[in-house]
This record gives C-alpha cells, structure tokens and sequence, in this order.
C-alpha cells in the first residue's frame, strides 16, 4: 500500500522557521520525483515544490524568493520541505505528493494527507 | 507565469445529470493539462492526465478534451460521491499552476 504521512506542521511566530517531513512507503521512493503543494484555508491548490529522483534538479514556485527549500533522503525514504522567513500568508495545509510521468508530461499521482502549518504572533 | 480559469467557479448539479467544467490556459499548453478532485478534508485526486487519459481507477463517467488553451473536464451522470471540488493544473511550464477550483454542489 502506497502511503506519504506528512509531519511537522505547527503554529509559528512570523519570520520563524520550520521543517516539514513526508515518510514514505510502499513504492521505490527513490525513482520517484516529488513535490509539496499547499493549501490555505478555504482556498484553491498552489504548487510549491518539485525535486528530481536523486535531488539534483529542484523546482520552485515563484513566491519562495529563496525561503523554502526542497530536499530529500532516499536511504530513509523521506522529502523535506524547510522553511524560513515564514510570513502569515504561508499560512496553509502542506500536502506532499508523489510525481508520476506520462510520455513529457507529469501529474501529482499519491498525495499525503496533510500537515498544517500556521503563522501567527 | 500561465494562468488558469476555470468556469464556473460553482455550480448546482443532480444525481444523473452531465456537467461540463472549463478550464482556460493564458496561452498555450499543448496537452499538459490535469484534472483533480477533492473532497472536504482529502487530499486531492488525480482524475485526468495530458487532457484526456483517464487515471486508472477512476470510473468512465470522466472524460476530458481539449488542447492548448482549453479544455474541459465532463461528468456524465453524477453519482453521489462525484459532489466535490475539481481543480485543473498545468504542467507545460514552470511555475506549475492550478486553476482556482469548481465547486460542484447537489441541487
């Protein structure tokens, strides 16, 4: 059974700092791109993140400005996400996801359920 | 940076009917389109990939069309479990965007 179980979510002061973690198991972790996408509240999916199989080419969306970082252990089967600078506006639930490839084009396939991450004084 | 709409943002349905959810790219995105569902509290499901390849598992009554700039994502006869909120995604360039969401909601 395929599962990502996302932790590390919690309640942080703005400009505090923060790293996510995503366990995964029941697929070889290790050929798989991954990636975070996030969620605010009441709101509409916003991608965040992308990295490669051996975490050589990693994606980013526009709104990190070098905040977040993507990584990963493929020894312990586990994707990172570490954040910084937080604002409130990154606000959100924080879903890991699987990435599967279909010719050149690429779709979000497992998905965590979600961590949430709250910044607020 | 591409953007996504899609139409409507919400719309009343019943069991049995056929709806159709457009999805409108900034300019064009070849086939690299993606349809997803999700329910309260879930996370997302992946429904359809590059426009129209069903994902397996995911029952016949979805279909999507479509190609550059617009695309649909059609449900014929709703069951019960299809009333929730469908969001499109393109991954023809990065930054990787979604469309804002169609909540589909029971008459």
């Amino acid at each position: 059974e395929v599962r990502l179980v996302e932790s590390g979510g919690d309640l942080v002061q703005p400009g505090g700092s923060l790293r996510l973690s995503c366990a995964v198991s029941g697929f070889t972790f290790s050929s798989y791109w991954m990636g975070w996408v996030r969620q605010a509240p009441g709101k509409g999916l916003e991608w965040v993140a992308n990295i490669k199989e051996d975490g050589s080419d990693n994606r980013y969306a526009d709104f990190i400005k070098g905040r977040f970082t993507i990584s990963r252990d493929n020894a312990k089967n586990s994707l990172y996400l570490q954040m910084s600078s937080l604002r409130a506006e990154d606000t959100a639930i924080y879903y890991c996801a699987s990435i599967d490839w279909y010719g050149s084009s690429w779709f979000f396939d497992s998905w965590g359920q979600g961590t949430l991450v709250t910044v607020s004084s | 940076d591409i953007q996504m709409t899609q139409s409507p943002s919400s719309l009343s349905a019943s069991v049995g009917d056929r709806v159709t959810i457009t999805c409108r790219a900034s300019q064009s995105i070849n086939k690299y389109l993606n349809w997803y569902q999700q329910k309260p509290g879930k996370a997302p499901k992946i429904l359809i990939h590059v426009a129209s390849t069903l994902q397996s598992g995911v029952p016949s009554r979805f279909s999507g069309s479509g190609s550059g700039t617009e695309f649909t994502l059609t449900i014929s006869g709703l069951q019960p479990e299809d009333f929730a909120t469908y969001y499109c995604q393109q991954t023809y360039s990065s930054p990787i965007t979604f469309g804002q969401g169609t909540r589909l909601e029971i008459e």
